[in-house]
């Protein structure tokens, strides 16, 4: 089945040690976005992808990088994670089309930092 | 600035109770409307695009209003499965592809 997968499901890492969490798709979307949801709120888009083109969203910390070598493939690096940086990472597609830009989510990055 | 702001919830209603939920948004050139469903611990998933002329799936109606600037959601018929959060989501730039979550209503419903 097409979809999108997220790796790893969970993840434990040391307060300012360096993650990166992956998505991939096989759904060929043009557009793959990273959100940051924590406990009880709502998810928040740090940035995404439209192709080629990176939109980076204005209140995403420089913590927060992103990378898309390829259509398939996005990342979400965070060079310093904080306590406060503990959530769950959902990375989404779409295809692009304007007033048609249903999200596909993956299962999410599920990050605590010790 | 993009701002997406629901009812705060939660609801509590008994099966077969109508229970709506309304979402307001900040830009009026938003041009993209959704509600999503929300399991605990899970990823949200499309519950149904919301239209200009409005829109109904089975026990769900959807509608926009753009000089209000607020979108609904009515529930009819609750079923114990419809307990969730219900998120609505904006676009906030011209493709569409800026989609801002607001909160999130929670919908409780008991037998």
């Amino acid at each position: 089945d097409a979809m999108v997968i997220q790796n790893p499901r969970y993840q434990v890492t040391q307060f300012g040690k360096p993650v990166t969490l992956s998505c991939s798709q096989t759904l060929n979307h043009n557009v793959m976005y990273w959100y940051q949801q924590k406990s009880s709120q709502a998810p928040k888009l740090l940035f995404h992808y439209y192709d080629k083109d990176f939109n980076n969203e204005a209140d995403t910390p420089d913590n927060f990088q992103s990378r898309r070598p390829n259509t398939s493939f996005c990342f979400l690096d965070i060079r310093s994670p904080g306590l406060g940086d503990a959530a769950m990472y959902l990375c989404a597609t779409s295809r692009g089309r304007a007033g048609a830009n249903v999200l596909t989510f993956g299962a999410g990055s599920r990050l605590t930092v010790l | 600035r993009k701002e997406v702001e629901q009812d705060p919830g939660p609801f509590n209603v008994p099966e077969g109770a109508t229970v709506a939920f309304n979402c307001t948004y900040s830009n009026s050139a938003s041009q993209s409307f959704f509600w999503y469903r929300q399991d605990c611990r899970k990823e949200p998933k499309l519950l149904m695009s919301v239209y200009s002329s409005g829109n109904e799936d089975g026990r769900f109606t959807a509608q926009l209003n753009r000089a209000s600037q607020y979108i609904s959601l009515l529930i009819r018929d609750s079923k114990l499965s419809d307990s969730a959060t219900y998120l609505c989501v904006v676009s906030f730039n011209q493709a569409g592809t800026a989609l801002i979550f607001g909160k999130g209503t929670t919908l409780s419903v008991s037998s």
